[in-house]
């Protein structure tokens, strides 16, 4: 997998939109951008994934830059049940595998 | 309600014991997959399995063994070999060839006595 930084932690307030980079310049031109959180205590959940557009769901925004050296993940309206560590990943030859490379992450705090 | 169960969700191992954690799936999905986390660490690769009665060692299978006779069940056994097994397991799935979207059970801890 190509290697993705994050912060290590963030803290946001409540309603307000949390915004959460990743670094990843070594990523290659076919290669995706995933993210993932995991609550604790609990599994971790899929969120979005991307290639060169952003990308909108349900759950969050990713806006991934034109050199594709660096993405962010919003969450538009955070609330206290975001709170969780958010790992973004760059997956290489993992559709047959399912080898995921969950590193630290960054550990979100949504405050009231 | 599709999903993936993992039981039970906590699970006390004495020394020289052999346990077996449960993870179904009624998803439909071909792929799946068990990973072991320890506290404030990322996840690891225990075993993966495409289709049934086939599976591959990830990168930390030693003192683990796993059998996939259903589509649906995926059980991992924890033997007496590893010796080191308190922490946190998790079973994913996900469409064949599509590992990198995964749905993940609760997860079970496990403990030794």
């Amino acid at each position: 997998d190509a290697k993705t930084t994050q912060p290590t932690s963030m803290d946001c307030a409540e309603g307000r939109a949390a915004n959460l980079p990743c670094n990843h310049s070594t990523i290659s031109g076919n290669e995706y951008v995933y993210w993932y959180r995991q609550i604790h205590s609990q599994g971790p959940q899929y969120i979005i994934h991307g290639l060169k557009n952003n990308e909108t769901n349900e759950m969050a925004s990713l806006i991934i830059t034109e050199d594709r050296k660096s993405s962010t993940l919003i969450l538009p309206h955070a609330t206290l049940r975001d709170t969780a560590v958010y790992y973004c990943i760059v997956p290489h030859g993992s559709g047959n595998t399912g080898k995921l490379i969950f590193g630290q992450g960054t550990t979100l705090q949504v405050k009231p | 309600d599709g999903g993936i169960t993992q039981s039970p969700k906590y699970l006390f191992r004495k020394e020289g014991q052999n346990v077996t954690l449960s993870c179904e799936q009624n998803l439909n999905h071909d792929a799946m997959y068990w990973y072991r986390q320890d506290p404030g660490q990322g996840l690891r690769l225990i075993y993966y399995s495409q289709i049934v009665n086939d599976f591959q060692k990830g990168d930390i299978a030693e003192g683990y063994s796993v059998s996939r006779e259903k589509k649906e069940s995926f059980p991992l056994t924890v033997t007496s070999a590893q010796k080191n097994p308190t922490a946190f397991y998790l079973c994913a799935s996900s469409v064949q060839g599509r590992g990198e979207t995964q749905y993940f059970g609760p997860g079970t801890r496990l403990l030794v006595l």
